[in-house]
């Protein structure tokens, strides 16, 4: 299975907002409502940041907000902080009852 | 609070098995609807998902490695095992391993991950 598209780099400044785009194909981010992203800092363990395309676990700000489109899903978020700077991957159930992830984005916060 | 913690061993040589094992506290493996799995992540690099199994026993493999990956429960010790055969440098990664959501994409808790190195 081929990893999900994402932008290897991503960049904004703090208070404004920005989006990571992630493209796959109808057999895994258009075929199923199963879309995930992840926050991940230098050494640390990824953390649930949106699950099932838009979903917020408990305990996420609210700047952050997923959305889907045909085969492409996204991940926005807004009112830019310095600490939200971080890799980001997208993750997603495929036809084949397994899951696969984006290649990853890195978020700079200028 | 739900914990996870991944332990084995850091070196493994080339063409031999990897076996890792992830400890749950704080909650039962073999009750509710979730699957236990691992995700890898070779030093500067992406995740690629492994595979999980469900609190059943039912498997499922990331179609690339699922000629060598085998992954098992032990509810007696609130464990589950990974186990990667015939391992090359390519292999060599951090280890993760999660609990997610049946009928979800909610994955939720993570180990801190282990290092594995594949080397002679």
């Amino acid at each position: 299975q081929s990893a999900l598209t994402q932008p290897a780099s991503v960049s904004g400044s703090p208070g404004q907002s920005i989006t990571i785009s992630c493209t796959g194909t109808s057999s895994d981010v258009g075929g199923y409502n199963y879309v995930s992203w992840y926050q991940q800092h230098p050494d640390k363990a990824p953390k649930l940041m949106i699950y099932d395309v838009s979903k917020r676990p408990s305990g996420v700000s609210n700047r952050f907000s997923g959305s889907k489109s045909g085969n492409t899903a996204s991940l926005t978020i807004s009112g830019l902080q310095a600490e939200d700077g971080a890799d980001y991957y997208c993750n997603s159930y495929t036809s084949s009852s397994s899951w696969v992830f984006g290649g990853g984005t890195k978020l700079t916060v200028l | 609070q739900l914990q996870l913690q991944e332990s084995g061993p850091g070196l493994v040589k080339p063409s031999e098995t990897l076996s890792l094992t992830c400890t749950v506290s704080g909650g039962s493996i073999s009750s509710g609807s979730y699957y236990w799995g691992w995700i890898r992540q070779p030093p500067g690099k992406g995740l690629e998902w492994i595979g999980n199994i469900y609190y059943s026993g039912s498997t499922f493999y990331n179609p690339s490695l699922k000629s060598r990956v085998t992954i098992s429960l032990d509810t007696s010790k609130n464990q589950f095992s990974l186990k990667l055969s015939s391992v090359t440098a390519a292999d060599t990664a951090v280890y993760y391993c999660a609990r997610r959501s049946g009928g979800s994409s909610y994955r939720d808790y993570w180990g801190q991950g282990t290092l594995v190195t594949v080397s002679s």
